[in-house]
């Protein structure tokens, strides 16, 4: 069974770091492309960043460039978030969500997904 | 502002079929798969319509994905109670070079 559980959040002030991290089983976590989700309170989903299987590509959201760092450790199954010079606007629940995909032998309009996600963890931004 | 455009609400009784619909660009919608994601009340969001059309192991063929153009849609024929939740349409921006999600539909069962 796919879980991924998210962990790290918390409570910081403005300004302030935060690392979060998402454990991943019960599937090649070393195969995947990984994802960070967020979601503000009542508002919708927002995507944050992804890092492919290698590292090797590393994509994020205008809204944390530079502040927001993707990583991930193949040898223990895990991706992290380091967030830096965090803004009130950060106040989010922080999902982790694996990116399967439909190659052209099974899809008509091959691309990619998100097919797991973790339950995510709360971060909250406040003096 | 979201990139894809989805209405905020939509409503149904029990039975009927309703309709989300999801609009975009040639650079994102106009290019790449549509993916749907329901997310129910307190919980995590969940895959339910990849590459466009596509369903995965587990959802039921009361739920139908659709893409024509620059927009998507999302079909729910036979509607039940248990479908009352949020349903968001997601894309890849390759202006952007990232993924893109609607606003957000608020389905509600009357």
């Amino acid at each position: 069974e796919v879980q991924l559980v998210e962990s790290g959040g918390g409570l910081v002030k403005p300004g302030g770091s935060l690392r979060l991290s998402c454990a991943a089983s019960g599937f090649s976590f070393s195969s995947y492309t990984m994802n960070w989700v967020r979601q503000a309170p009542g508002m919708g989903l927002e995507w944050v960043a992804s890092i492919s299987s290698s590292s090797s590509y590393v994509y994020s959201a205008d809204s944390v460039k530079g502040r927001f760092t993707i990583s991930r450790d193949n040898a223990k199954k895990s991706l992290y978030l380091q967030m830096n010079s965090l803004r009130g606007e950060d106040t989010a629940v922080y999902y982790c969500a694996r990116e399967g995909n439909c190659g052209t032998t099974s899809c008509l309009e091959p691309g990619d997904f998100f097919d797991y996600w973790g339950q995510g963890t709360l971060v909250t931004v406040s003096s | 502002q979201s990139v894809l455009i989805q209405p905020p609400s939509a409503s149904g009784t029990p039975g009927q079929r309703v309709t989300i619909s999801c609009s975009g660009s040639s650079s994102n919608i106009g290019g790449n798969p549509v993916n749907w994601y329901q997310q129910l009340p307190g919980t995590a969001p969940k895959l339910l319509i990849y590459s466009s059309n596509q369903r995965p192991s587990g959802v039921p063929d009361r739920f139908s994905g659709s893409k024509s153009g620059t927009s998507a849609s999302l079909a729910i024929s036979g509607l039940q109670s248990e479908d009352e939740a949020d349903y968001y349409c997601a894309t890849w921006d390759d202006r952007l070079n990232g993924w893109m999600f609607g606003g957000g539909t608020k389905l509600t069962v009357l």
